[in-house]
């Protein structure tokens, strides 16, 4: 069965990059999550969308956009990156109303130098 | 708000033992999800059980069980005859209409299994 793309799963970037990370949800998931999850932490909720408009919106600095495409696929971008972004950024879709499934994508690794 | 606490960082357990993770949950949601996930050191996130909120029944799958006391907002996971593979993090998350359907994690536990 498809499961969550996310690409790429490794990159880095030095202070003051950006960078951009790509999530493809599994086929007929009406909704994408993006979390951020730091070394030996917990997953933290960044921001999701439900049917290609923005839903709801967590921890997400305000260098950080996201959005969901008419393919449903979505982006994160991160702008000025910091040492403190460097963490595992993971993407998840589900149906949002229904879905007793939240599958989440491998990850994103993103280390920032 | 919601809130979810385990409460042990981390545990040990020999091969073909069971074992209980826990987790306490705190929600003014009146329907709601509780979710386990596995995450090894490689870092990916992987779904294991789901409980919904008025199910009558404990949820299983395969070796996984979920132990939902509603009254006393637990739902614990055990894992029946672990195998060394069973190594890895282990995730509760809750989800309901107050949180916007997003999953709020626990910090979770380390599970090692032993041989």
């Amino acid at each position: 069965a498809a499961g969550v793309i996310q690409s790429p799963r490794h990159l880095i970037k030095e202070k003051r990059e950006t960078a951009t990370l790509k999530c493809y949800p599994i086929p007929r998931h009406d909704t994408v999550y993006w979390y951020q999850q730091g070394p030996g932490q917990d997953p933290q909720f960044l921001i999701s969308f439900y049917e290609k408009m923005q839903s709801d919106k967590g921890s997400i600095p305000d260098r950080f956009s996201a959005q969901q495409f008419s393919d449903y696929h979505s982006e994160l971008n991160m702008s000025s990156l910091e040492l403190g972004d460097s963490a595992l950024y993971f993407c998840a879709s589900t149906v949002k109303f229904s879905g007793n499934t939240i599958y989440f994508g491998e990850g994103s690794w993103l280390t920032v130098v | 708000a919601q809130k979810i606490t385990q409460t042990q960082p981390g545990m040990f357990v020999q091969e073909k033992e069971a074992v209980t993770l826990d987790c306490t949950y705190d929600t003014s949601d009146q329907s709601y999800g509780l979710f386990w996930y596995k995450q090894p050191s490689s870092g990916e996130m992987i779904f294991l059980i789901y409980q919904g909120s008025y199910d009558e029944q404990n949820a299983t799958e395969g070796r996984y069980s979920l132990n939902f006391q509603k009254a006393r907002k637990s739902a614990n996971l055990v894992i029946s005859a672990s195998q060394l593979g069973d190594s890895a993090m282990y995730f509760c998350a809750m989800r309901g209409s107050n949180s916007g359907y997003a999953l709020n994690f626990g910090k979770g536990t380390s599970l090692l299994v032993t041989p």
